[in-house]
C-alpha cells in the first residue's frame, strides 16, 4: 500500500534555531518527491521537487535530501523564523498515472 | 508567476443551500485542475480532477452529483456543493496544472473555508 509517513507530528522550537523534518515513504513506481509548506488556513506552496535522481535540493534556508534506496526525505530549515510557523507536507508521485500520495504534515511552531 | 486564485474565500450559509466556489488561473492555462478537501489536522484528500473541456474524474467515495465540478476553460473551474449539509462543512482548496496529470507541478489556491449551519 502507497503511504507517506512524517514525523515528528508537531514540533516547537525558539527562533533562530534549525530543525529538520522526516518522511518515510513506501511508495512504487516513485517519480517525485514534494515538500510543501501550508500556512493556517491558506493553501500549500511549493518548496522542492525532487526526482530519483537528485539527493539535495535547497530553496532558501530550506533543504531537502532523498534517500531512494532507504526511501526516506528530510527537509531542513535553517536559522529559524516566526513566519516559518506552518504545516510542511512531504507529497510523493507515485504509479502510472503519478498520483500524488500526501503525507499527514508536520506542525511547526517557532517561538520568539 | 504561476499565481491560482480561489473565490470566495470563506462562505457561511444555511443547510440546504447550493454553493458555488471558484477558481482561476491568473498568469497561465491549466489543462488540469484539482479539487481537494481538508479536514482540521488532517492533510488534504483529493476530490476530483478535471480536464479543460471534460468530464471531472472523482475519486472513490466522492459524490458527483454532490460535488458538480465544471471546467469550461483553461483558466477557470469551478466546484458546485449542491444541497450543502453541515457534514460538507471543511476547507476546499483548488490547485492548478499547465500540464496533464499528477506529474506537472501543482500551483494551489487559498482555499475556502465552508461552513453550513
Amino acid at each position: 500500500k502507497n503511504q507517506v509517513e512524517q514525523s515528528p507530528q508537531s514540533l516547537i522550537i525558539l527562533e533562530g534555531k534549525n530543525c529538520t523534518l522526516q518522511c518515510n515513504y513506501t511508495v512504487s513506481p516513485f517519480s517525485n518527491l514534494r515538500w510543501y509548506k501550508q500556512d493556517t488556513g491558506r493553501g500549500p506552496v511549493s518548496l522542492t521537487i525532487m526526482t530519483f535522481s537528485e539527493n539535495t535540493k535547497s530553496n532558501g534556508r530550506y533543504t531537502a535530501t532523498l534517500d531512494a534506496d532507504t526511501k526516506q526525505s528530510s527537509l531542513h530549515i535553517t536559522a529559524s523564523q516566526l513566519s516559518d510557523s506552518a504545516s510542511y507536507i512531504c507529497v510523493v508521485s507515485a504509479g502510472s498515472n503519478y498520483q500524488l500520495i500526501w503525507g499527514a504534515g508536520t506542525k511547526l511552531i517557532i517561538k520568539p | 508567476g504561476a499565481v491560482v486564485s480561489q473565490h470566495p474565500s470563506r462562505v457561511i450559509c444555511k443547510s440546504g443551500t447550493s454553493v458555488k466556489i471558484e477558481c482561476r488561473s491568473l498568469d497561465f492555462q491549466a489543462t488540469t485542475m484539482f479539487w481537494y478537501r481538508q479536514f482540521p489536522k488532517k492533510s488534504l484528500m483529493l476530490m476530483a480532477t478535471s480536464n479543460e473541456g471534460s468530464k471531472a474524474t472523482y475519486e472513490q467515495g466522492v459524490e458527483k452529483d454532490k460535488f458538480l465540478i465544471n471546467h469550461a476553460s483553461l483558466t477557470l473551474s469551478t466546484l458546485t456543493v449542491t444541497s450543502a449539509h453541515p457534514e460538507d462543512s471543511s476547507f476546499y482548496i483548488c490547485s492548478a496544472s499547465p500540464g496533464q496529470g499528477f506529474n506537472q507541478p501543482q500551483h494551489f489556491g487559498d482555499g475556502t473555508r465552508l461552513s453550513i449551519l
